[in-house]
């Protein structure tokens, strides 16, 4: 079983709609869970942290459900600039960060 | 902010060659990584280390080394660079364990 799964997609939606990501992990232990994003042909960069209690950030928003074992990422009032692939990244005792594949993004005009 | 820095952004190697891609950081961190990005394999853990001096294999370590002998700087080497070993190469580093971690902006090598 995979540590980290995301669906690739692509997602294609237009602009201003609401679209949400899973990821789901296979350790039950894991401690930290971040969504990292990365545009084309660049390097990934950190978009948020996931606290258990669910957090926001503007049109952002990350909800962790330990019992079930998957993160989500809800992304409100899309743009165009929001078009890019989104990695779900789990921590599990003192390892390395556990990147999943990327969904990818595209929000049309 | 924290910059990692990687010393080239596209390379062309020929097979055989060694190859050495250096990374450095600026922001003091502990912990140092190498990964490479393939096409639908997401990102791959080759190396990392958590201290000067230290060194741990992460999920694909065959066909590369690596060498930290000052806190800032984290090099991987291709000891025999290989067309299979064509890819993008990301170097990260996190201030601890529990943090998140700021990557360069790449190395695409290319091996023919």
């Amino acid at each position: 079983r995979k540590e980290v799964e995301q669906d690739p997609g692509p997602f294609n939606v237009p602009e201003g709609a609401t679209v949400a990501f899973n990821c789901t992990y296979s350790n039950s232990a894991s401690q930290s869970f971040f969504w990292y994003r990365q545009d084309c042909r660049k390097e990934p960069k950190l978009l948020m942290s996931v606290y258990s209690s669910g957090n926001e950030d503007g049109r952002f928003t990350a909800q962790l459900n330990r019992a079930s074992q998957y993160i989500s990422l809800l992304i409100r009032d899309s743009k165009l600039s929001d078009s890019a692939t989104y990695l779900c990244v789990v921590l599990s005792g003192n390892t390395p960060l556990v990147f999943g594949k990327g969904t990818r993004l595209s929000v049309i005009a | 902010d924290v910059k990692v820095t990687q010393s080239s952004r596209y390379l062309v190697k020929r097979t055989g060659e060694k190859v050495f891609l250096e990374c450095v950081q600026d922001m003091d961190h502990e912990n140092m990584f190498w990964y490479r990005q393939d096409p639908g394999l997401g990102l791959r853990l080759i190396y990392f280390s958590y201290d000067v001096k230290m060194k741990e294999k992460g999920d694909i370590p065959e066909g590369y080394s690596v060498s930290r002998e000052k806190k800032e700087r984290f090099s991987l080497i291709l000891e025999s660079a290989s067309t299979n070993q064509t890819s993008m190469y990301l170097c990260a580093s996190s201030l601890n364990a529990g943090s998140g971690y700021t990557f360069g902006s790449g190395t695409r090598l290319t091996v023919v």
